[in-house]
């Protein structure tokens, strides 16, 4: 099946620093999606994206797909922005999401 | 809009036992899929539904089963509770699986 590697596994930063999480898949896909999982659990939908690039506020991502990547980018990042962070796929149309395992960042004051 | 709810937040149940955890979606979302997450192997599909009908399942033994009913509510239950069933089950609904999936907050399934 798919294989999802997120790159780095854990991320250290002073606010206000910029950051860039990488996410690789093995193959095609037909739904990429990044989320934000805060620490009560809830995964928040930061960006739908299978290709292209999209920006929201401080945040923005970008989805190669003929090379199998997607790139999350915060810039200017505070300390609500600590978390984990996931990359999902679907594949094949077959209903589910394979992920990641994460990056988990924290921001330091 | 209201999101996709998750109830109970929190359970705790004794081996053995068996639990029901229920999910609604967002209004007109058709399909409800279920995550287990646990510190060791992070986020694994359970199984997906998609107007009552199920049409992928993870690689979970028998004991966990769900239904999706006609207004797309699902349910999952867990059958003969064991302490690795412990975990955070997760709820997502979508339009329809190719499209943006919105999480609900989790029920937090501790097996004593």
């Amino acid at each position: 099946g798919i294989q999802v590697e997120q790159s780095p596994p854990d991320l250290i930063l002073q606010e206000g620093a910029n950051s860039t999480l990488r996410c690789n898949f093995s193959d095609s896909v037909n739904n990429l999606q990044w989320f934000h999982q805060n620490p009560w659990g809830q995964l928040i939908n930061l960006f739908y994206i299978p290709s292209g690039t999209k920006q929201n506020g401080r945040l923005s991502a970008t989805t190669v797909a003929t090379e199998r990547y997607s790139l999350l980018y915060i810039s200017s990042s505070q300390t609500t922005d600590s978390g984990v962070y996931f990359c999902a796929v679907e594949a094949n149309s077959n209903y589910q999401l394979i992920w990641g395992a994460g990056t988990k960042l924290i921001i330091k004051p | 809009k209201a999101g996709v709810t998750q109830t109970p937040r929190y359970l705790i149940k004794t081996r053995g036992q068996q639990v029901t955890l229920s999910c609604s979606p967002i209004s007109g979302h058709r399909s409800v899929s279920w995550y287990q997450q646990t510190p060791g192997q992070g986020l694994q599909f359970l199984f997906e539904y998609f107007s009552e009908t199920q049409r992928n399942k993870g690689n979970f033994p028998g004991r966990f089963s769900g239904r999706q009913f006609s207004n797309s509510r699902s349910e999952m239950n867990v059958s003969t509770l064991e302490l690795g069933d412990s975990a955070l089950y997760l709820c997502a609904s979508s339009r329809n699986t190719d499209t943006e999936a919105f999480f609900g907050q989790g029920t937090r399934l501790t097996v004593v």
